[in-house]
């Protein structure tokens, strides 16, 4: 079983609706939670982090946390063509100190 | 406020060479961990380096080898170059010590190697 386990995509989304991405992890002493944004040819950005269990909003991005179901989330609201690119969900476990990132989601905004 | 420089962008090699990638970290930072990235793959981590110390490594063989220096700088190493070290390789840096490190990491570029 990966650490981390993502859907590949491509998941195609409407201009303005809401893209759903989804990440789930094998560790259950795992801490910190983490959204990267890659675009094609670039390298990742780190756009949320989130560290406890409910809802972190940051502008129109929410990450969404439970532990309990060792699963991590980021929806986008009002979605735009600039997001399209792939989305790396990433974790940092309660002792190691290197941060696990899964295979990626892309997500492509269709106009 | 510099970001993570890392050079070269882009180079190819020869089976069997060896090469060094070479990493500055964004300005304040001084811990320095590498990453390879193969296309259409997440990044895989190759070790974490701080106060000049490799702190932790992934499943990566000895070929891979690397130094901070007192600066914070860093170098990848790659010996005996197969084909499948083809990837892109990512320095990122992050602050304080690893142990209450919050985990978040600053990317750079990337150095694109392309083994023949």
């Amino acid at each position: 079983q990966k650490e981390v386990e993502q859907n590949s995509g491509p998941l195609s989304v409407p201009e303005g609706a809401i893209a759903s991405l989804n990440c789930t992890y094998s560790d259950r002493g795992s801490q910190s939670f983490f959204w990267y944004r890659q675009y094609s040819g670039k390298s990742p950005e780190l756009i949320m982090s989130i560290y406890s269990n409910g809802d972190k909003e940051d502008g129109r991005f929410t990450a969404q946390l439970n532990k309990a179901s060792q699963y991590v989330s980021l929806l986008i609201r009002d979605s735009q063509p600039s997001d399209s690119a792939t989305y790396l969900c990433a974790l940092k476990g309660p002792s190691a100190s290197k941060i696990i990132f899964g295979s990626g989601t892309r997500l492509s905004i269709r106009p | 406020d510099a970001g993570v420089t890392q050079s070269p962008t882009h180079l190819i090699k020869t089976r069997g060479q060896q090469v060094t990638l070479r990493c500055s970290p964004k300005s304040g930072h001084d811990t320095v961990s590498w990453y390879q990235q193969a296309l259409g793959q997440g990044p895989q981590f190759i070790f974490q380096y701080y106060e000049e110390e490799e702190r932790q490594r992934g499943n990566f063989p000895d070929r891979f080898s690397g130094h901070q220096f007192p600066n914070y700088s860093s170098e990848l190493n790659v010996n005996a170059l197969l084909l499948g070290d083809s990837a892109l390789y990512l320095c990122a840096s992050s602050l304080g010590p690893p142990r209450v490190w919050t985990g978040e990491l600053f990317f750079g570029e990337g150095s694109r190697l392309t083994v023949l």
